[in-house]
């Protein structure tokens, strides 16, 4: 069974600083797709970034990059020079079959601070 | 285009009622999904519909039920409700097979 887990439950940097979010995952599949999604107070996931298991190259977007490490079963995010806006709490998901449905793991809150 | 809307956002009701949560799709989604949140936790799969047709359904007992209509809206229906039903409820709609966008969910408190 598909289990992904997050191992930080809160963090806490200051305004500018990096922060790594950790998701590490298990799958007997040998070719899935990874998410990680945002929820802000407001509720919604909002939707950051699909990888398939095929693509290990690292992924940058804007202040957001992606280090996927198959042989280690990880899939860790970073956001660079944090800003109060960041603040959220951070999920990674692995579906059960093609795209879904989603196993979530328990998500970390990140709480970046002026 | 229309985002995913789910409505109400937040209701309270007793131990042992019934309730029904809405969820309309965004526009040209033909997929709907099901999410349970619990307070502290990650979501968890209720069921999910396609072309009005249940076609998948996570650990939950039956209790919990659900209906996509033609124009792809849903509604999540439980009976029975008990007070570990309280949580947040996602609504996520998708083309088949592609990634889920979600609404911002609907806050149920069961006293």
């Amino acid at each position: 069974a598909q289990k992904v887990t997050q191992a930080q439950t809160e963090i806490s940097v200051v305004e500018k600083e990096d922060v790594t979010l950790d998701c590490v995952y298990e799958t007997r599949d040998t070719t899935y797709y990874l998410f990680w999604y945002k929820q802000p107070p407001s509720g919604e996931l909002v939707f950051l970034i699909r990888r398939n298991s095929f693509d290990e190259q690292n992924e940058i977007s804007g202040r957001y990059s992606w280090n996927f490490q198959k042989s280690t079963s990880s899939f860790n995010f970073t956001i660079t020079a944090s800003q109060v806006v960041d603040s959220a709490v951070y999920f990674c998901a692995l579906p059960v079959s093609g795209n879904t449905p989603l196993v979530f793991g328990k998500g970390t809150r990140l709480s970046v601070i002026a | 285009e229309t985002g995913v809307t789910q409505s109400p956002t937040h209701l309270i009701k007793t131990r042992g009622q019934q309730v029904t949560l809405r969820c309309s799709s965004q526009s040209g989604h033909n997929t709907v999904s099901w999410y349970q949140q619990a307070l502290g936790q990650g979501p968890q799969f209720i069921f999910q519909y396609y072309r009005e047709e249940e076609n998948g359904r996570g650990n939950f007992p039956p209790r919990f039920s659900g209906l996509q209509f033609p124009n792809y809206s849903s509604e999540l229906n439980v009976n029975a409700l008990e007070l570990d039903d309280s949580a947040l409820y996602l609504c996520a709609s998708s083309l088949r097979g592609e990634k889920l966008f979600f609404g911002s969910g609907t806050q149920l408190s069961v006293l």
